[in-house]
């Protein structure tokens, strides 16, 4: 089945420490979004990429880093330097300025 | 940068009746998308508007948006359990932009 398949779905992190968290589609779509959401609140555009090998900065990228090497994947590094991120990550995809598909989701805790 | 504003924040209501959610904006928007979410779960598209004055309905669902683009509003009518959950109005301000979201508005229903 078509979709955006995100991993992990909880990850556990030491202040201090990088994680990366996974994003694939094979919707063959070309723009591709992170998104951060904060218990009970809004969802927060990290970084988005419109076409392969291009990236740019959403509202909230300090502390993050992406990279879109292949169509079908957008990963997100979650640097020391973010200095609060536990929190709930969001991919999504689409075509053009068309319907966003989303994954399911990376819960991260920072311990 | 780009911002939208969602109202109300929270909403609870009795079963049956109805309810409705706002999203303004100070400049004009190209489009309008809305999303659900259910309380751990991802956003689902529910819609996209396109048109100045656009109207459409889906069952009990009535989106609109304004005639000079700048708002739109989703009304539920005769409110069910199965409603609960945010609902976000996602802008785009042009035709190749990203897309970001409203703070959203939390559906609460009393059986």
């Amino acid at each position: 089945d078509g979709g955006i398949t995100q991993s992990p779905k909880y990850l556990f992190r030491k202040e201090g420490q990088n994680v990366t968290l996974s994003c694939e589609q094979n919707l063959n779509h070309d723009a591709m979004y992170w998104y951060r959401q904060d218990p009970g609140q809004g969802l927060r555009l990290i970084y988005y990429s419109q076409i392969v090998n291009d990236f740019q900065k959403g509202d909230i990228a300090e502390g993050y880093s992406v990279s879109r090497e292949k169509k079908e994947s957008f990963p997100l590094t979650v640097t020391s330097a973010q200095k609060n991120p536990t929190a709930f990550y969001l991919c999504a995809s689409n075509m053009g300025t068309g319907e966003l598909f989303f994954g399911e989701g990376s819960r991260l805790t920072v311990l | 940068g780009q911002q939208v504003m969602q109202i109300p924040q929270y909403q609870h209501v009795q079963e049956g009746e109805d309810f409705t959610t706002y999203c303004n904006s100070s400049t004009t928007l190209s489009n309008i998308q809305w999303y659900k979410q259910r309380p751990g779960g991802h956003p689902v598209f529910l819609i996209q508007l396109v048109k100045s004055g656009e109207v459409k309905k889906q069952k009990r669902l009535t989106f609109q948006f304004g005639e000079a683009k700048k708002n739109s509003s989703l009304h539920i009518t005769a409110t069910q359990t199965t409603d609960v959950g945010t609902y976000f109005c996602a802008p785009t301000y042009s035709s190749a932009s990203k897309i970001i979201f409203g703070s959203g508005t939390r559906l609460s229903i009393r059986p």
